[in-house]
């Protein structure tokens, strides 16, 4: 069982905007801001989306933030696009360790 | 460019031991921290283990502590897992992963991984 609680899927049009929640203790989302998300297509390694809860690499595009309150955070992807249709996973630092969410398939209709 | 390229997975019995290797080049490898990440057919993502720039600093997860050690030689630009004591539940795809900044833990460059099987 992970540590951080995610939907097992989400689903959206073209266009469309979709959320997806990252929920935590005391002990990682909710006492540090050291949220990140990352996009995983199949057969293939995941990719940075967001880090330090809001912020996005280089070369991430802007339909794609972050946010955190108390202990949950999202993932909002605006303008959905066919790419997007992957799956994602949440990690938040810990007081002991790391720990990634089971993971939210995306489903682009 | 960045690049890692991780080996030494294979086909180990239970109880048996692997040393997966992952070889960094495009960066200033011993001024980043490292993990390993591991992802079992058709699950999610787990971290396993990490190790500060210098090598001075160790973290693994309750699922390996005891059993595995995280180490890097900075001279080689190399960072290793050894495995012992194998289980059927550390069958997994182990990914090698940059730290986006030298300590904070966002990975920004990930390999493709290498893959342990532990079965009979």
């Amino acid at each position: 069982q992970s540590a951080l609680t995610q939907p097992a899927s989400v689903s959206g049009s073209p266009g469309q905007s979709i959320t997806i929640s990252c929920t935590g203790t005391s002990s990682d989302v909710g006492g540090y801001n050291y949220v990140s998300w990352y996009q995983q297509h199949p057969g293939k390694a995941p990719k940075l989306m967001i880090y330090e809860v809001s912020n996005r690499p280089s070369g991430v595009s802007d339909r794609f933030s972050g946010s955190k309150s108390g202990y949950t955070a999202s993932l909002t992807i605006s303008g959905l696009q066919a790419e997007d249709e992957a799956d994602y996973y949440c990690s938040s630092y810990t007081t002991t360790s790391i720990s990634f969410g089971g993971g939210t398939k995306l489903t682009v209709l | 460019e960045v690049q890692l390229l991780e080996s030494g997975g294979g086909l180990v019995q239970p109880g048996g031991s692997l040393r997966l290797s992952c070889a960094a080049s495009g960066f200033a490898f011993g001024s980043y921290a490292m993990t390993w990440v591991r992802q079992a057919p058709g699950k999610g993502l787990e971290w396993v283990s990490a190790i500060t720039g210098s090598g001075g600093n160790t973290y693994y997860a309750d699922s390996v502590k005891g059993r595995c050690t995280i180490s890097r030689d900075n001279s080689k630009n190399t960072l290793y897992l050894e495995m012992n004591s194998l289980r059927a539940g550390d069958t997994a795809l182990y990914y090698c992963v940059k730290y986006l900044r030298p300590a904070t833990p966002f990975f920004d460059y990930w390999g493709q991984g290498t893959l342990v099987t532990v079965s009979s």
